[in-house]
């Protein structure tokens, strides 16, 4: 049965700082591995979406990283900002669009 | 504007009271999904449905009951047998179920027990 772990739980980070959020998962038998921003009493806004022939993708500060072989995909945000805080979710999914989440890492971002 | 709508917001059940949660959406989508999330945890698949009038059960059903009579609406009623339905309840859609897109979110509805 797939699993999904992210470490850390929490994180705080002073402002500018870049910073690497890690998403581990148990069966490399995925279809796709997407990344959601989660704002308090929000549903999720899709970050990212790395298909599992693909090894990453970027969308401006943000840059994904998947590497199937090991279960192991990082989000990586540059020069962070007070507007980035939120909790960040990773989810692989099988084709048919039964994701499967993770706990979340609950970001803050001090000024 | 396109996108998912998910009502009520907020939500009161009593004991032994079956209550229903909307979901409408005019994204086109075929497949739709309820998941809910439990403080501090990821979401979990409650149901989900890849065309009309056909759905499969996800990982926690026990106690929750869909239908979807149009392709637009995929209400999820949350019976007196879920015993612990205090949760956030998010509904998504896909464009397709072989679709390698990201899947859109409603705003979710927050449901506490009276």
């Amino acid at each position: 049965k797939q699993e999904v772990t992210q470490i850390p739980a929490a994180l705080s980070v002073p402002e500018g700082e870049n910073l690497v959020l890690n998403c581990s998962f148990t069966d490399s038998a995925i279809y796709n591995l997407q990344w959601f921003r989660q704002d308090p009493g929000k549903g999720l806004t899709s970050l990212l979406l790395i298909q599992s022939s693909q090894r990453e993708q970027t969308s401006g500060r943000l840059n994904a990283s998947l590497d199937k072989s090991s279960g192991r995909s990082t989000l990586y945000i540059a020069a962070s900002q007070p507007g980035d805080s939120a909790t960040y979710l990773c989810a692989v999914g099988p084709q048919g669009g039964k994701l499967i989440f993770g706990q979340g890492t609950e970001l803050s971002v001090k000024p | 504007d396109g996108g998912i709508t998910q009502s009520p917001k907020y939500l009161f059940r009593k004991e032994g009271q079956n209550v229903t949660l909307s979901c409408e959406q005019n994204l086109n989508h075929d497949a739709m999904y309820w998941y809910r999330q439990d403080p501090g945890q990821g979401l979990r698949l409650i149901y989900y449905s890849q065309i009309v009038n056909d759905f499969q059960k996800g990982d926690i059903a026990e106690g929750y009951s869909v239908s979807r009579e149009k392709k637009e609406s995929f209400p999820l009623t949350v019976t007196s047998a879920q015993k612990n339905p205090t949760a956030f309840y998010l509904c998504a859609t896909l464009s397709d179920r072989a679709s390698n897109q990201p899947q859109h979110f409603g705003d979710g509805t927050r449901l506490s027990i009276l």
